[in-house]
């Protein structure tokens, strides 16, 4: 979806707990779906992506999940590390505009060790 | 190899003053784009160019933005007269084709 706010919701959560990250998009027709990780003066550094004949897809410690349905995702992290601490952002891609991106708000997590 | 540069990485400037954001891309990616970061939002498009053209400037908020793009490498982005609310930073990305996209570290322009 697009975003629009002041404020990042945040997620806490302990060392070496999993977390869980969601998003919703708005355009029924994306089929490409990135998730993205943004540190403190860095830009975006690709996580995990998914298409849309995929329901669940798994890199190192991450999973991607994909409800078509209702339209969200998620991006479960497992066993999550100080170095997780960063703000993600789901993004669709639009191939069929040359590959654009629209990314959603983003939701900082803070992981405490 | 080298990731996608940009330049400079910070800059302060006037209200109503020019400025000019310069980015290079990973060699041999044919797709270049522009995205703009405010404070505590999320990351919106502004351009994308395929090669030296740019088919979608939709992003691009008003008529003192422009972008250009030669020999198919680098890229700048021009903000004219600019205001308060430029402020923010502004990332490049580039791919090859319409493909993965990577992230240059951004400029964060200050508008006073």
């Amino acid at each position: 979806g697009e975003s629009v706010g002041l404020h990042l919701p945040t997620l806490s959560v302990q060392e070496g707990d999993n977390s869980i990250i969601n998003c919703a998009y708005s355009n029924s027709a994306s089929d490409y779906f990135i998730w993205y990780k943004q540190e403190s003066g860095k830009g975006p550094q690709f996580i995990i992506d998914i298409r849309s004949n995929m329901d669940k897809r798994q890199g190192q410690r991450v999973t991607v999940l994909l409800n078509k349905t209702v339209k969200h995702l998620s991006l479960q992290i497992a066993a999550t590390q100080p170095g997780d601490s960063a703000v993600y952002f789901c993004a669709e891609n639009f191939r069929n505009q040359g590959g654009k991106l629209i990314f959603g708000q983003g939701t900082e997590l803070s992981v405490k060790p | 190899g080298a990731g996608v540069s940009q330049s400079p990485s910070n800059k302060v400037t006037e209200k109503g003053k020019d400025v000019e954001l310069r980015c290079d891309p990973i060699s041999g990616h044919t797709a270049l784009y522009w995205y703009r970061q405010s404070l505590g939002q999320g990351l919106e498009f502004l351009i994308y160019f395929q090669g030296n053209s740019a088919p979608d400037k939709s992003g691009l908020p008003s008529d003192r933005f422009s972008a250009e793009r030669t020999g198919g490498s680098v890229s700048t982005l021009t903000i004219q007269r600019t205001q308060q609310e430029d402020s923010a930073v502004y990332l490049c990305a580039s791919s090859f084709l319409a493909g993965l996209q990577y992230f240059g570290p951004g400029t964060r322009l200050t508008v006073l």
